[in-house]
This record gives structure tokens, C-alpha cells and sequence, in this order.
């Protein structure tokens, strides 16, 4: 079945270090894989869209890798800080035009 | 531009009831989407739909109608509401699927089914 994973735990990092959040997939060959930002109480809020062939996307302080063999993308958020404190979510369009979320990630920055 | 509006954004149903949580959007975009979140958990996708008229069920449809009679707007119907229910629904909509264009969401409805 298809399955998109990523790490529930929450990732703790200092403020100014670079976070990196890791979206896994699994029986998708998606086309684009998009990733979102979510505050609590909020709805999702999209930051950046990478396709199939390209290999890096760069937005300020966000950079998104998508490697299609191993079937997986990284996020980072360089120079990070506190007010980057959120639940960051990755999500595949598929074959069908749909989007389909991962678990999301929880991201705290300590001052 | 307001975006993508949901209301109401709390509402408490007992099981049995019915209701309807309104979306509506002001970009003028073919694509709406109704999603449901639970706690700790992905979004999943309920009904969507492509432009006015017509609309499809997503990964979990059971329990839930749609209509969409014009582009700015897309309810979620709430038939004999179950506890199962209780969730946080979004809307979202977007111009065209994939390319440059991420979703728009809405703040969502919390819903309670007691």
C-alpha cells in the first residue's frame, strides 16, 4: 500500500542551527511533492513545491531535496528560529491528482 | 482577498444530528477539497471536487455529502453524526493541480460528536 512517513517524534534543535525534517514514500511515483507548514489551531500553509526532476528547491532560508530513488525528501530550514516552531507536513501528488498528506513532523526551536 | 472561509469554526453535534460546515473561496479556483484531521495524524481526503457540478469521493467518503452548485462554494454534509466523526475539518482549494500552485486552506471546524 502506499505510505508516506514521517518521523512523529518531535525534532528539538537550538535556534540559529539548521533543522532538517526527512519525508519518506513508499509505492508512489509522484509526479510533485509539496510541503506545508502547520501552527497549532491553524490550517496548513504551503511553502514550496518541488518536481520529479528537480533535485533541489530553495525559498530563503528553506531548501527541499527530492531524491526519487531512494524514495524520499529533506527539508531544511537554515539559520532556524523560534518563530519557526511548527508542525511541518510533506504531501505527494499522485496519479490522480490528489494530494496526499504524511503525518507531519513537529519542529521546536530553543532560544 | 479572504482566501478560503470555514464556519463555524467549533461546533458540538450529539450523535444523530445533522449539519452542514460551510467553505467558500474567493480566487476563483476549479479545484476544492474537504479533509479531515485527527490528532497526531495526517490529513485525509473526504470528497473533492473539480469545478461546479461535479464532485468525487475521496479516501473517506462514509458519513459525509457534498455539493458544489458554484465555484466560490463547496459544503460538507454531516448525515446522522457518530462519535467517529469528531475530528478538525479543512477545505482547501487550489487554481490547477501540481505545477507552482500548493493548496489554500481554510482555519478549519473543530467538531465534536458527543
Amino acid at each position: 500500500s502506499q505510505k508516506i512517513e514521517q518521523n512523529s517524534e518531535a525534532l528539538n534543535i537550538q535556534e540559529g542551527k539548521t533543522a532538517t525534517l526527512t519525508c519518506n514514500y513508499t509505492n508512489y511515483s509522484p509526479a510533485y511533492l509539496q510541503w506545508y507548514r502547520q501552527d497549532p489551531g491553524r490550517g496548513p500553509v504551503f511553502l514550496l513545491l518541488i518536481r520529479e526532476n528537480e533535485k533541489e528547491k530553495r525559498k530563503e532560508r528553506l531548501k527541499v531535496t527530492f531524491d526519487t530513488t531512494l524514495k524520499q525528501s529533506l527539508f531544511h530550514i537554515t539559520a532556524s528560529q523560534p518563530a519557526d516552531s511548527a508542525t511541518y507536513l510533506c504531501a505527494l501528488l499522485n496519479a490522480g491528482n490528489m494530494l496526499t498528506f504524511g503525518g507531519g513532523t513537529r519542529l521546536m526551536v530553543k532560544p | 482577498n479572504a482566501g478560503v472561509t470555514q464556519t463555524p469554526k467549533f461546533r458540538i453535534l450529539k450523535i444523530g444530528q445533522s449539519m452542514t460546515l460551510q467553505c467558500a473561496q474567493d480566487m476563483n479556483h476549479n479545484y476544492m477539497y474537504w479533509y479531515r484531521q485527527d490528532p497526531g495524524m495526517g490529513l485525509k481526503l473526504i470528497y473533492y471536487s473539480v469545478g461546479a457540478g461535479i464532485t468525487d469521493k475521496g479516501e473517506v467518503p462514509n458519513g459525509y455529502n457534498v455539493s458544489r452548485s458554484t465555484t466560490e462554494d463547496f459544503p460538507l454534509r454531516l448525515e446522522l453524526a457518530a462519535p467517529s466523526q469528531t475530528s478538525v475539518y479543512f477545505c482547501a482549494s487550489t487554481l490547477m493541480t501540481g505545477y507552482n500552485y500548493g493548496y489554500t486552506f481554510g482555519s478549519g471546524t473543530r467538531l465534536t460528536v458527543v
